[in-house]
């Protein structure tokens, strides 16, 4: 079994500022991890994955994630944030070998304030 | 281009009235899978399938079902709809079940 817990469901932060979305995970066995985004009314969208290799993964929009394995997280930053970052984002695990299915976490709302 | 099509976008119907959300890919994709979003619990599965004529039940299968019967179709039925099934569903695929997965735009959907 596996679980994705984002304890923050919103995240408000002023515009130029960074931010930490938090992202922890349980599973009984290795994982690839996923950041998803959601802008309004649209699908979610691959934002950045880790699946071996560099723990620390990034995005072509400034974001960034790290695998950290002993504390089982996988948080996600940005340095300085942008009125077009206001969406939600979704942390999501999947099990490595044979099918595991993807589990979400329940989300966490940026909101960018100009 | 790549892409997930799920249509309709929105649909308001009634209690028991059979319907059909229709979802196409033309990635080649061999894993399919349908979506729930509901406010504070993200996103569930309802089903999924790992090939033509394979499919399997997700998180929350009940009041659902699914067909494969082409690689790039993967059609939800709800055969009688009720209320508690008001949500926001989506379509996903991906080249394997282990790879990122492609969304469409979403249905919205309203049963009263």
């Amino acid at each position: 079994a596996q679980s994705v817990t984002q304890l923050d469901s919103q995240v408000p932060v002023f515009e130029e500022a960074p931010v930490e979305l938090r992202c922890n995970y349980s599973s009984s066995v290795s994982v690839y991890l996923f950041w998803y985004v959601q802008y309004p009314n649209q699908g979610l969208q691959l934002l950045l994955k880790y699946l071996s290799g560099s723990t620390l993964v990034e995005s072509i929009n400034g974001f960034e994630a790290e695998f950290n394995k002993s504390q089982t997280s996988f948080h996600l930053r940005k340095p300085s944030v942008h009125i077009s970052d206001t969406a939600e984002y979704f942390c999501a695990v999947n099990g490595v070998g044979g099918y595991q299915k993807v589990t979400f976490g329940t989300g966490t709302k940026l909101q960018v304030i100009p | 281009e790549a892409q997930v099509t799920q249509n309709p976008r929105y649909l308001i119907t009634v209690t028991g009235k059979k319907l059909t959300v229709t979802c196409s890919q033309n990635m080649n994709h061999e894993y399919m899978s349908w979506y729930r979003q509901d406010p504070g619990l993200g996103l569930r599965q309802i089903y999924y399938s790992m090939n033509v004529e394979v499919t399997d039940k997700g998180d929350v299968p009940e009041g659902y079902k699914v067909s494969r019967k082409e690689k790039r179709n993967f059609p939800l039925i709800l055969e009688s709809p009720s209320p508690n099934q008001t949500s926001l569903y989506f379509c996903a695929s991906s080249v394997g079940y282990n790879s990122p997965l492609h969304f469409g735009n979403g249905t919205r959907l309203t049963v009263t």
